[in-house]
């Protein structure tokens, strides 16, 4: 079975600017999770899909927005990039609270 | 506020001793627990969960204690290998968070180093 990926690895984007990044679920995996990890922090909660339709939301502006898609891939977009949005997105799929797969990380720098 | 606090930012320890890497938590509504291991360029692995309803889970060379009275759980590794050096998150699931919202809580983290 395939693991969760993510797409692109590493990212350098203006400040203004939008960016899109992917990720792949886990085959058999219906939830998908975005979670932001900061430098010296722990993942924090960005929002999850379940069959397409978000089903939680954390502490996160309305600029970052998400999309699930029938084969239960997503998208994490982030408009008007700020300097703080420099981070490590991991995107993470699920199937139960008990199995939660995550992909290596987009490392976004914005400049 | 965080909920799940990882008070130790890293733990050094000598290869086939034991590693205790140690969380707490504020949430009440937390009933289940895991770990995850973390290497650089890559994402958290899970290591090892725990219900509430227990107060001990084991796995090979893994064990975690929940003390919930306390709010308190921890990660016992033995014996350490080097190959264990990474960061260890712990992270919690509130109940009753329906349907298949499945949130994970993470704490910051806990660097550590076992020298060979």
């Amino acid at each position: 079975e395939t693991g969760v990926t993510q797409s692109p690895t590493h990212l350098i984007k203006t400040r203004g600017q939008q960016v899109t990044l992917r990720c792949s679920s886990q085959s058999g995996h219906n939830t998908v999770s975005w979670y932001q990890q900061a430098l010296g922090q722990g993942p924090q909660f960005i929002f999850q899909y379940y069959r397409e339709e978000e089903n939680g939301r954390g502490n996160f502006p309305p600029r970052f927005s998400g999309l699930q898609f029938p084969n239960y891939s997503s998208e994490l977009n982030v408009n008007a990039l700020e300097l703080d949005d420099s981070a490590l997105y991991l995107c993470a799929s699920s199937r139960t609270r008990r199995g939660y797969t995550f992909g290596s990380g987009t490392r976004l720098t914005v400049v | 506020d965080q909920q799940v606090k990882q008070n130790s930012p890293s733990l050094s320890v000598q290869e086939g001793r034991i590693s205790i890497l140690n969380c707490d938590y504020t949430n009440s509504m937390f009933d289940y627990f895991l770990w995850y291991k973390k290497y650089p360029a890559e994402g958290p692995t899970f290591l090892i969960s725990i219900s509430s309803i227990k107060d001990k889970n084991e796995d090979g060379r893994f064990t975690v204690f929940l003390n919930k009275s306390a709010k308190h759980l921890s990660l016992h590794i033995v014996p350490s290998q080097p190959g264990d050096s990474a960061v260890y998150f712990c992270a919690a699931i509130e109940r009753n968070s329906g349907g298949s919202n499945y949130k994970l809580t993470f704490g910051k983290g806990t660097l550590l180093t076992v020298n060979p």
